[in-house]
This record gives C-alpha cells, structure tokens and sequence, in this order.
C-alpha cells in the first residue's frame, strides 16, 4: 500500500484480556519496528524487525509483549494478560534498507488500546 | 546510550512570530538526526532530516534546523508560524541502521 496501516484503530479491553495489533508497512520496507506511546510522551521503541527475525526486542516491557512477522511483511503485535497500565497509542513504522536509506521511519497512524 | 532532551514541554507562539524548538542529544557517533510533527488524532511526519553534509536541512512546510556538534543539539526554526503550525513536535536521534530514540515532545500553541 502507500503507507504504513494499522488496524484496529481502537481497541477497547478488558484488564486481563489478549489482545492483537496489526501492522501493514510500505511495501518493499524490510525493517519494522512498534514504538508505543503513552498520553504527554514521546514514542518509545518496543521491537523492530529486519525482515521476518526480531533485531533487537530489548524494548518490550515484559514477556506479556511479543511480536511476530512470519512473512517479512505483516506484523502482528500481542498482549497478553492486559493491564491497564498497557494504555496507550502502539505506533508501527518502516524503513527502507540498502543504498536509499537515509534512517528515515514511516509512520502508521496507530492503534490505540485502553484496558478498562 | 542514546537519548534525546526537549527542554521545553509546552511553547505559546503569536501566529507570525518566528519559532525556536530545542532539542539536545546524547549519542556516541555520527547522528542522524529527525523532526517529527504529530498532528492531533494523526500519525508522525517527517519535517526534516540530517545524516551528512550542509549542517542547516531544510525541511517541508518552511522549517528548517541546524546541526551543531559541538553543542549537541538540532533546533527546529521557522521564520513565521502559521495557526495550522501548531501541533507536538518531536525530535529524533539514531543510526540510521537500528532504532530512533524519541523526546519526549514539546506542544507548539499558536495565538493569534
């Protein structure tokens, strides 16, 4: 597609719950990555993929967070057990690779999850 | 490791007045170096990059920044803000090769 895109837009769940985010990047952007962004903060790195391996998962919080990109493509962010501490807008991005890159993220619009 | 400060959490601009946005980073190489505006409700856009060469980018929408190594920062100027400027602004430091640490963000307020 165009852009970056991210279903749901909203998502709203239940302390305790699982949940599922969707990522679609630009096609041909091999690197990935999920940035989660709570109220008044700046995005902060989550995990980021290069093609269907996770580069460097050093920023999810704990292992309710796990992420998979079985075909390089898609990515699927899940939560499990929710907390409402888990609140917050969940950006994904890409980026080119190779001779054209210039560290540039593309940015989706986001997914925002509230845990009641 | 990388980090990057915006010292300013909110700034309120009169719409034509000129516009400063500070960002400080902290990083042990080459920078590359990123503003992100986010629009309320929306996702974040490139207004401009650095990774080589001239150290004063241009960028869209009439902003530009300057890189100063020796002061570690890359503030964001505009000669003269307009209402539709006003929205959160974020500054970016990375590689260009692994993740791009963010601020923590400052809101720009534009009165008329």
């Amino acid at each position: 597609g165009a852009g970056v895109s991210q279903t749901p837009s909203n998502k709203v769940t239940e302390k305790g719950k699982y949940v599922e985010l969707r990522c679609d990047p630009i096609s041909g952007h091999t690197a990935l990555y999920w940035y989660r962004q709570s109220l008044g903060q700046g995005p902060e790195f989550l995990i980021y993929f290069q093609g269907t391996g996770a580069a460097d998962d050093s920023g999810l919080p704990n292992d309710r967070f796990f992420a998979v990109r079985p075909e390089g493509s898609v990515s699927t962010l899940k939560i499990q057990r929710t907390e409402r501490g888990d609140s917050a807008v969940y950006l994904c991005a890409s980026r080119q690779t190779g001779g054209d890159n210039t560290g540039e993220l593309f940015f989706g619009e986001g997914s925002r999850l509230t845990v009641l | 490791a990388q980090s990057v400060t915006q010292p300013d959490i909110h700034i309120t601009v009169s719409e034509g007045a000129s516009l400063e946005l500070r960002c400080n980073y902290s990083y042990g190489a080459t920078p590359y170096l990123f503003w992100y505006v986010q629009s309320p409700g929306q996702g974040l856009q490139l207004l401009l990059k650095y990774f080589s060469g001239d150290t004063l980018v241009q960028g869209i929408k009439g902003f530009e920044a300057e890189f100063k190594r020796s002061q570690s920062s890359f503030n964001l100027r505009k000669p003269s803000v307009h209402w539709s400027d006003a929205a959160e602004y974020f500054c970016a430091v990375g590689s260009g090769y692994s993740t791009l640490t963010f601020g923590k963000g400052t809101m720009l307020l534009v009165s008329p």
